[in-house]
């Protein structure tokens, strides 16, 4: 069991828009400490893709963006692409387990 | 580029040790804390233990909590995941990433490909 709590599944069709929650509680996105959000390509090592709830790193699209509202986070994805497909997985800090991780979401592009 | 490279895996017994080691390029690494994730077959992302840049400061997941240590060589540019007392749920590809300091909580900004230890009798 996750301390952060993500859907094990979201899918889209090319072009459209997904989004993908991520939620805590009062001991890590709440207490508030920021979340930050990987991309893992099928076979490779996790992506740093969003960090501070809402930015994204050089080199990152813009159709990637997160936001964070009380002890949840979402990660959105427009204009989706096939290359998209992939695992996505939100991290932040507990007080009590230290860095933590969501279940992780697979993305799949229909 | 920053650049990290894990090695030292393999397969091991239960109740056997192994360490791990991750080569850091291209920062750095002197003024940066380290991390140790991992992902178990088919599984999530687990963070398991992290180091201060002068290795001052060491945090642990409860689950590896006194059976695991790491430590650095900054001398080197080397990470360290000393690893005992292992058992199958400890079998997984090992990550090591360099954190990135935020005002409210670090970032994992770089990532090795990876090491896998399998244990197993």
């Amino acid at each position: 069991q996750s301390v952060l709590t993500q859907p094990p599944s979201v899918s889209g069709a090319p072009g459209q828009r997904v989004t993908i929650s991520c939620t805590g509680s009062s001991s890590n996105i709440g207490a508030p400490y920021d979340v930050h959000w990987y991309q893992q390509l099928p076979g490779t090592a996790p992506k740093f893709l969003i960090y501070g709830n809402n930015n994204r790193p050089s080199g990152v699209p813009e159709r990637f963006s997160g936001s964070k509202s009380g002890t949840s986070a979402s990660l959105a994805i427009t204009g989706l692409q096939p290359e998209d497909e992939a695992d996505y997985y939100c991290q932040s800090y507990d007080s009590l387990s230290g860095w933590v991780f969501g279940g992780g979401t697979k993305l799949t592009v229909l | 580029q920053a650049q990290l490279v894990e090695s030292g895996g393999g397969v091991v017994q239960p109740g056997g040790s192994l360490r791990l080691s991750c080569a850091a390029s291209g920062f750095d690494f002197s003024i940066y804390g380290m991390h140790w994730a991992r992902q178990a077959p088919g599984k999530g992302l687990e963070w398991v233990a992290f180091i201060r840049y002068d290795g001052g400061n060491r945090r642990y997941a409860n689950s590896v909590k006194g059976r695991f240590t790491i430590s650095r060589d900054n001398s080197k540019n080397t990470l360290y995941l000393q690893m005992s007392s292992l058992t199958s749920e400890d079998t997984a590809l090992y990550y090591c990433a360099k954190d990135w300091p935020q005002p409210l909580n670090d970032a994992f900004d770089v990532w090795g490909q990876g090491t896998r230890v399998t244990v197993s009798s």
